[in-house]
């Protein structure tokens, strides 16, 4: 069974930075490009990064370049994603997603992030 | 960026009802477009991929259509468990992006 389990997320004050995990199993990691996603309170849904099988491939929204870095442990089966300088607007649920070539098939649950002082 | 727009926001139908839910692209995606849904504290489920192919494990009262820029979610005969918001999400070019949901209920 394909798991994802999201940690690392909480209150953290604007400008300050929050590293999130991602643990995968159920499914051979390596094989996958994985991606964020998160949701705002009460908005819609926003691609945050994608990166692709081996790590030699990232892309990144536009508002969070130069801010954000997602990165993997093929060997530790685990997502990250490195934020720093966080803003209110960051304020969101963050979900790592598995993605095919069909597009993101498994998802977490997701874990809360909240930007304030 | 491509928007979806995604209608309605809000549907109540009733059990045995046949429910429609409609993403409209801003430009062509070919059929790179996939429906979610997703119950209250669950992570997405992913229902259809690339315009009309059900996922395996998704019952087949659940179906989609449309290419180029007009799709649909069809749930043929409601069931309580379907309860949720569906949301659509295209794959088709960088950043992918999301319509806003449609919240199902029951009447």
């Amino acid at each position: 069974e394909v798991q994802l389990v999201e940690s690392g997320g909480g209150l953290v004050q604007p400008g300050r930075s929050l590293k999130l995990s991602c643990a995968a199993s159920g499914f051979t990691f390596s094989d996958y490009a994985m991606a964020w996603v998160r949701q705002a309170p009460k908005k819609g849904l926003e691609w945050v990064a994608t990166i692709i099988y081996d790590g030699s491939s990232t892309y990144y929204r536009d508002s969070v370049k130069g801010r954000f870095t997602i990165s993997r442990d093929n060997a530790k089966s685990t997502l990250y994603l490195q934020m720093d300088s966080l803003r209110s607007e960051d304020t969101a649920t963050y979900y790592c997603a598995r993605t095919a070539g069909t597009g993101p098939d498994y998802w977490g649950q997701g874990v809360m992030v909240t930007v304030s002082s | 960026d491509i928007q979806m727009t995604q209608s309605p926001s809000f549907l109540s139908a009733s059990v045995g009802d046949r429910v429609t839910i409609n993403c409209k692209a801003s430009q062509n995606i070919n059929r790179y477009l996939n429906w979610y849904q997703q119950k209250l504290g669950e992570a997405p489920k992913l229902l259809i991929y690339n315009a009309n192919s059900l996922q395996t494990g998704i019952p087949s009262r659940f179906s989609g259509s449309g290419s180029g820029t007009d799709f649909t979610l069809t749930i043929s005969s409601l069931q309580p468990e379907d309860v949720a918001t569906y949301f659509c999400l295209q794959h088709n070019s960088w950043p992918y992006t999301f319509g806003a949901g449609t919240k199902l209920e029951l009447k």
